[in-house]
């Protein structure tokens, strides 16, 4: 069982629409992250959250606008999505103190824009 | 541009076999990270070889670095339909926030 969550599971989009997906933790991790899979490829990271502030993004479009409202929960803003956007939507965390990149991952959220 | 690269892309095996995975990757790693997805599900962490380890194991999973050749093997012993997944190296970069993972090695395991 994950303890990362991630809602909702399923989602489909129009190109017009505006959405968001949600992820939570409560293993008190302080790093947070947004990965994008395509079928048979590897997870790619987007976004990093380190203490509720962005540290890391990927050149991400800006149709994508990842939020942090507090140290549990992590969302990812969709606006203008293209169908080439529909993908695995992967959410994970980390500890950052004592730091080795492990990461625990939620289940996904499948993307398709229509 | 990734830095771990998988090889066999595709490995399909009887039950029981042992099942081998190679990575490669191209900069000075702290650690290295192997990681399981099932099909279309979330990514389960399984195991951390640290650069100044050479052999790690955790049940039934051994894992190999050589950092001189840049590369880390998975090698699941005895293995059963339930290994049936995607398998991933991944190497954190930048203070460990960072985490590339290479193209992975799907697995198939016929019982």
């Amino acid at each position: 069982d994950t303890e990362v969550t991630q809602t909702p599971k399923h989602l489909v989009m129009g190109m017009t629409n505006k959405k968001s997906l949600k992820c939570e933790q409560h293993m008190g991790h302080r790093a947070m992250y947004w990965y994008k899979q395509k079928a048979k490829k590897p997870p790619e990271l987007m976004f990093v959250y380190s203490y509720e502030k962005l540290s890391i993004n990927e050149s991400v479009p800006s149709r994508f606008s990842p939020e942090c409202p507090n140290s549990s929960l992590l969302n990812l803003h969709l606006h203008a999505l293209q169908p080439e956007d529909s993908a695995l939507y992967l959410c994970a965390s980390s500890q950052v103190v004592g730091k080795t990149g492990e990461l625990f991952f939620g289940e996904g959220s499948r993307l398709t824009v229509l | 541009s990734q830095q771990g690269e998988e090889d066999p892309q595709a490995l399909s095996i009887q039950e029981g076999e042992n099942a081998t995975m190679n990575c490669s990757y191209k900069t000075s790693i702290n650690n290295l990270q192997w990681y399981r997805q099932n099909s279309g599900r979330g990514l389960v962490h399984l195991i951390l070889i640290r650069s100044n380890e050479r052999e790690k194991h955790s049940g039934r999973l051994r894992v190999t670095l050589d950092t001189s050749k840049k590369s880390s093997s998975l090698l699941i012993t005895a293995s059963r339909a339930a290994d049936t997944a995607s398998y991933f190296c991944a190497t954190p970069f930048t203070g460990g926030f960072k985490t590339i993972f290479g193209a992975g090695t799907r697995l198939f395991v016929k019982a």
